[in-house]
């Protein structure tokens, strides 16, 4: 079974909107952690977010915020005010604790394209 | 900043060859890890390894072997390539931590097999 699943493999949105990622996970692993990395054409996976199982309020970061919801296991990406250079893929990944492991879960992916 | 390098960020071999891709980080990361990426698949984790001389399978080791002789250097090697190891590759590294220490990434690398 799929441990994170992204369902929308592209999504459009209009320059300076607010635009979502979906992300819902599967774990039985009570202490976890959710990652969202974006990777433009050029290749590279950069960071942008962080939500720890345990953390009480949803993790922000600049334009980005994670909207954590953990009984419906979802871990969507929330962008503020898109700009044309956030057009890239977007993954979603988990690390789970309970197997002592330091293995990254990811996603399929996002296509995002902003629009002018 | 962190760096992590790889040594060719495009790269063309024939079926049968030997390959080398070579990873090297500059933040004394004790774990670090070979990934493959398809379209329609995500990431999906070839190798790691957690110390020098260490080297534990992933979800897709066939085909694959790795060497980490320094700890700031891991290697990836396909003995004999196939067309079907045509992809893109990434290297990561992250500390030896908890569960919210991101990895860090390397540019890739996009092997063609012929």
């Amino acid at each position: 079974a799929q441990k994170i699943t992204q369902t929308q493999p592209g999504m459009f949105v209009q320059e300076k909107e607010a635009v979502t990622l979906d992300c819902t996970y599967d774990t039985s692993d009570p202490s976890y952690g959710l990652f969202w990395y974006k990777q433009p054409s050029s290749g590279e996976m950069i960071f942008l977010i962080y939500q720890g199982s345990y953390d009480q309020q949803n993790a922000t970061e600049g334009r980005y915020s994670l909207n954590f919801q953990k009984a419906r296991k979802s871990a969507n990406l929330v962008i503020s005010a898109s700009q044309l250079g956030d057009s890239a893929m977007y993954f979603c990944a988990m690390r789970e604790l309970l197997y002592n492991t330091d293995k990254l879960i990811f996603g399929t992916g996002t296509r995002l394209q902003v629009f002018p | 900043d962190v760096k992590v390098t790889q040594s060719s960020r495009y790269l063309v071999k024939r079926t049968g060859e030997k390959v080398f891709l070579e990873c090297v980080q500059d933040m004394d990361h004790e774990n670090m890890f070979w990934y493959r990426q398809d379209p329609g698949l995500g990431l999906r984790l070839i190798y790691f390894s957690y110390d020098v001389k260490m080297k534990e399978k992933g979800d897709i080791p066939e085909g694959y072997s790795v060497s980490r002789e320094k700890k700031e250097r891991f290697s990836l090697i396909l003995e004999s390539a196939s067309t079907n190891q045509t992809s893109m590759y990434l290297c990561a590294s992250t500390i030896l931590a908890g569960v919210g220490d991101t990895q860090y990434f390397g540019p890739g690398t996009r092997l063609t097999v012929l």
